[in-house]
């Protein structure tokens, strides 16, 4: 069964303390992993999409990386404007169903000036 | 450029009562959905569509109707609604079926009492 675990599920900081998430998954065949933000009371906002593992991308402060088995969300320096809950999700490779994402259940980051 | 549009924002049911959520996009998406999310839950998929006229279930379909009439709008029924279903409730499309980068809707708050 496809499954993505997200940890932790809560993290505090304090602004400028660089830290990362963690994503883990187990998926039949891996067609993308995807990082969303999301604040609250609002919907979803798309972050950064991985294909194969290796790879990196970056926005501001936001550095994500991809393994075999997981992947990480870097933090750098964070500033309390990053407070958010950060989603992971998988897409398997496959037709009908298998083509839609599966979520994990997000980290809530807490920056503190 | 509006992007998904969601109506209401919040609603209160009793059990047994239908209603309709209301979902539109103005970026000639293809694809649309519909999630839920519940604390201590990833977002689940309840029903999806690759087009108009085409729709197909997700993760969690029961107590759900959908509809594609045309490419804006994806409505969600609730057939006869009840506690399970309190939750809040995202739209979101994407411009292939593959659904590679999501938009998401700022949300329905449901409460069913």
């Amino acid at each position: 069964e496809d499954q993505v675990t997200q940890s932790p599920e809560a993290l505090r900081l304090q602004e400028g303390e660089s830290s990362s998430l963690n994503c883990s998954y187990t998926v039949s065949g891996l067609r993308g992993l995807f990082w969303y933000r999301q604040d609250p009371g609002k919907g979803p906002e798309f972050l950064f999409t991985l294909y194969s593992a290796g790879e990196e991308k970056e926005k501001e402060r936001l550095k994500a990386t991809l393994t075999k088995k997981e992947s990480f969300l870097h933090i750098t320096a964070p500033k309390p404007e990053d407070s958010a809950t950060y989603l992971c999700a998988v897409q398997a490779w496959g037709g009908g169903s298998q083509g839609n994402l599966i979520f994990g259940k997000g980290t809530k980051l807490s920056v503190k000036p | 450029n509006a992007g998904v549009t969601q109506t209401p924002k919040f609603q209160v049911l009793k059990t047994g009562q239908s209603m309709t959520l209301q979902c539109a996009q103005d970026m000639n998406h293809e694809y649309m959905s519909w999630y839920r999310q519940d604390p201590g839950m990833g977002l689940r998929l309840i029903h999806y569509s690759v087009g108009a006229g085409i729709t197909d279930q997700g993760e969690v379909p029961n107590g759900y109707n959908v509809s594609r009439s045309t490419t804006e709008d994806f409505p969600l029924r609730l057939l006869s609604a009840a506690p399970s279903q309190t939750s809040v409730y995202f739209c979101a499309s994407a411009s292939e079926s593959i659904n590679e980068k999501l938009f998401f809707g700022s949300g329905t708050q449901l409460s069913v009492l």
